[in-house]
């Protein structure tokens, strides 16, 4: 139980381009997810979380007119990185809390995104 | 002072041995707390989480958290080359319910 699925789990494009990037719940639903950026050898950082139904809320320093996040479902959350550039390569996991559960966490494959 | 601390390492343990990895925080309000798992270009995995003080066990894992000295340790028992990753620990912070993380320790167990 408690599995989430990224798609797609790789994708470069080129700079200026925007990409999407899906996160489903496939097994529960899921009232919260959270979307995480990583850094080659650093730890995750929560970029926004992402309520059914409500706006995301962006931690300090994320753009969010950059990262656009919809939360449309109780299963699906996406995450569209617009106007792409070099700096934003990087590994975007999601994760997703059960409504079972009020702080456990189960994370997504992660998609990594490389910009030209 | 980072919220969540943790050793980087490399942390080298020999297989069959215990491995222990350690966690400070600084948030005397977290509730909860994650040890997650983490190979190389792949995705945190959870492998346990614990609410109250003292041990927590399953398997070939024990959880440790001492509220008081704001620390939460994992210990591996027999370990095994493929335990070689790196360990994530997460706290909960306070009523946003999100999981601020540590930088994590690699371990590496040797054959």
């Amino acid at each position: 139980g408690a599995v989430v699925s990224q798609h797609p789990s790789w994708v470069i494009c080129k700079s200026g381009t925007s990409v999407k990037i899906e996160c489903r719940s496939l097994d529960f639903q899921a009232t919260t997810m959270f979307w995480y950026r990583q850094f080659p050898k650093q730890s995750l950082m929560l970029m926004a979380t992402s309520n059914e139904g409500s706006k995301a809320t962006y931690e300090q320093g994320v753009e969010k007119d950059k990262f656009l996040i919809n939360h449309a479902s109780l299963t699906l959350s996406t995450l569209t990185v617009t106007s792409a550039h070099p700096e934003d390569s990087s590994f975007y996991i999601c994760s997703a809390r059960t409504l079972a559960s009020t702080d456990t966490q189960y994370f997504g494959p992660g998609t990594r995104l490389t910009v030209l | 002072q980072k919220e969540v601390e943790q050793n980087s390492g490399p942390l080298s343990v020999p297989e069959g041995a215990i491995a222990s990895l350690n966690c400070t925080y600084s948030d005397r309000g977290s509730q909860s707390f994650f040890w997650y798992r983490q190979y190389s270009g792949k995705s945190p995995e959870l492998i346990m989480f614990i609410y109250s003080n003292g041990d927590k066990e399953d398997g070939r894992f024990t959880a440790q958290l001492n509220k008081a000295s704001q620390y939460v340790s994992l210990l591996i028992r027999d370990s095994q080359p493929s335990d070689s990753a790196t360990y994530l620990c997460a706290v909960n912070v306070g009523a946003t319910n999100k999981l601020i993380f540590g930088t994590g320790t690699l371990l590496a167990v040797q054959p």
